[in-house]
């Protein structure tokens, strides 16, 4: 099946910096990609949507000044944490969909943030 | 909103008996997929299995099966002759219409436990 990968896999930052995450499709030209967040225990809460070469769809109560979104490539989007706080703290979850993998969405590993 | 509900938030199963995992959904749509996907302690989302709201037939892969009754809005899934290695979370999910670039909603998963 189709990879995704993501970059970094865990990133350990100070209050108050910002922190970049990293998610490409491998093997495929991703039209869309999703963005998740996931609390210990819970399940996985959709924060935006973002399609190549668009701005991004932010879920109600997902600040887009917060959670920059960029989807500049086929292959790349990226979510940034900006002024992060402890409260951000969690693991980030990437999907895509697109080209032959049209009829689904495959997962990135995640990344775990944690904000000191 | 489609919503989807687990109301089981663990289960426990030993080792090659039979379990069955429990999933309910609200939507108004009659165009929609309905997946099943498992997070080992790795948190990759991994896609245990697929089914097409038009398909009357219920969806198997493997030990894998799934219940689907559309009027009650019912998705279960039936793991056989269960492993060690099925112990995850599970998570039911939607997804309206066969495009892979609409959202998908889960659900709040369920725990499984595998007794050796």
């Amino acid at each position: 099946g189709a990879v995704v990968s993501q970059h970094p896999s865990r990133v350990i930052c100070k209050s108050g910096t910002s922190v970049k995450i990293e998610c490409r499709s491998l093997d495929f030209q991703a039209t869309t990609m999703f963005w998740y967040r996931q609390f210990p225990k819970q399940s996985l809460m959709l924060m935006a949507t973002s399609n190549e070469g668009s701005k991004a769809t932010y879920e109600q109560g997902v600040e887009k000044d917060k959670f920059l979104i960029n989807h500049a490539s086929l292959t790349l989007s990226t979510l940034t944490v900006t002024s992060a706080h402890p409260e951000d703290s969690s693991f980030y979850i990437c999907s895509a969909s697109g080209g032959v993998s049209y009829n689904e969405q495959f997962f990135g590993p995640g990344t775990r943030l944690t904000v000191l | 909103a489609q919503t989807v509900t687990q109301s089981q938030p663990e289960m426990s199963v030993q080792e090659a008996e039979t379990v069955t995992l429990s999933c309910t959904y609200d939507t108004s749509e009659s165009d929609y997929y309905l997946f099943w996907y498992k997070q080992p302690p790795s948190r990759q989302m991994i896609l245990v299995i697929r089914q097409e709201a038009y398909k009357q037939q219920n969806a198997t892969e493997n030990r894998f099966s799934v219940n689907f009754q559309k009027a009650a809005k019912s998705f279960s899934l039936k793991i056989s002759d269960s492993q060690l290695g099925d112990a995850a979370m599970y998570f039911c999910a939607y997804r309206k219409s066969n495009n892979a670039g609409n959202m998908l909603t889960f659900g709040g998963g369920t725990r499984l436990m595998v007794k050796p």
